[in-house]
């Protein structure tokens, strides 16, 4: 089946620090992956995607690539921010399904 | 341009109410999908209409679930006779006419707690 896996959080961070949120994925058929983040109040915005193996996303610093052969698309960023909290979640969109399937989500917490 | 709004964004029924979730899309968006996000898991799609049809609730539960996108006015997610497993996140997005599936904006959200 299809299937989102993503770390558990909250994950605590000081302002710079580098930023790993691991994101595993199982798919039936050659899905396109997604970021999505949720500020405080808001609806989910897409952060960045990836419609096909080794292709990397990036925005706002934000960076995920698409990797096949270890079906992970991990969210990685240099230097976070306090503008930063938020939750983030992981998504495939499986073509043949024509469906989004999302992980947990994962909450940051960035401290000044 | 307004984005998809949702209302209310907090809703508390008890057991046996019925809840009335809206979803009002994004300006010349014909196309609305909800989710729902039960505690500690991911979103999980439920369906997907368009204006005046229903054109896949493989996501609906059987029973007590219903939707609707009217010609005119909000798409509305309706739970009838509550349960307290009802108590989730509900998430609607949109997306506009001739655009792929997977471009969808998202609302903030109803959360919904059955007493």
């Amino acid at each position: 089946g299809n299937s989102v896996t993503q770390m558990e959080g909250p994950v605590t961070l000081s302002e710079e620090a580098f930023l790993t949120i691991n994101c595993t994925y199982t798919a039936t058929g050659y899905p396109s992956l997604f970021w999505y983040v949720q500020y405080p109040g808001e609806g989910l915005q897409l952060l960045l995607k990836a419609t096909k193996a080794d292709d990397k996303g990036s925005n706002k610093g934000f960076e995920a690539t698409y990797r096949k052969e270890t079906t992970s698309f991990h969210l990685e960023k240099g230097s976070v921010q306090v503008s930063d909290s938020a939750v983030y979640f992981c998504a495939l969109f499986e073509y043949n399904f024509n469906k989004f399937y999302f992980g947990s989500g994962t909450k940051l917490n960035v401290k000044p | 341009n307004a984005g998809v709004m949702q209302n209310p964004r907090h809703l508390v029924r008890r057991r046996g109410q019925e809840a009335r979730l809206r979803c009002s899309p994004m300006k010349g968006h014909s196309h609305v999908y909800w989710y729902r996000q039960l505690p500690e898991e991911g979103l999980k799609f439920m369906v997907y209409l368009q204006k005046e049809n229903i054109i896949d609730e493989s996501g609906m539960p059987k029973e007590r679930f219903s939707a609707e996108f009217p010609k005119e006015g909000p798409s509305i997610l309706r739970i009838q006779q509550v349960v307290r497993g009802d108590s989730a996140a509900y998430f609607c997005a949109s997306s506009p006419p001739d655009y792929p599936r997977e471009t969808q904006y998202f609302g903030p959200g109803t959360r919904l707690l059955v007493l």
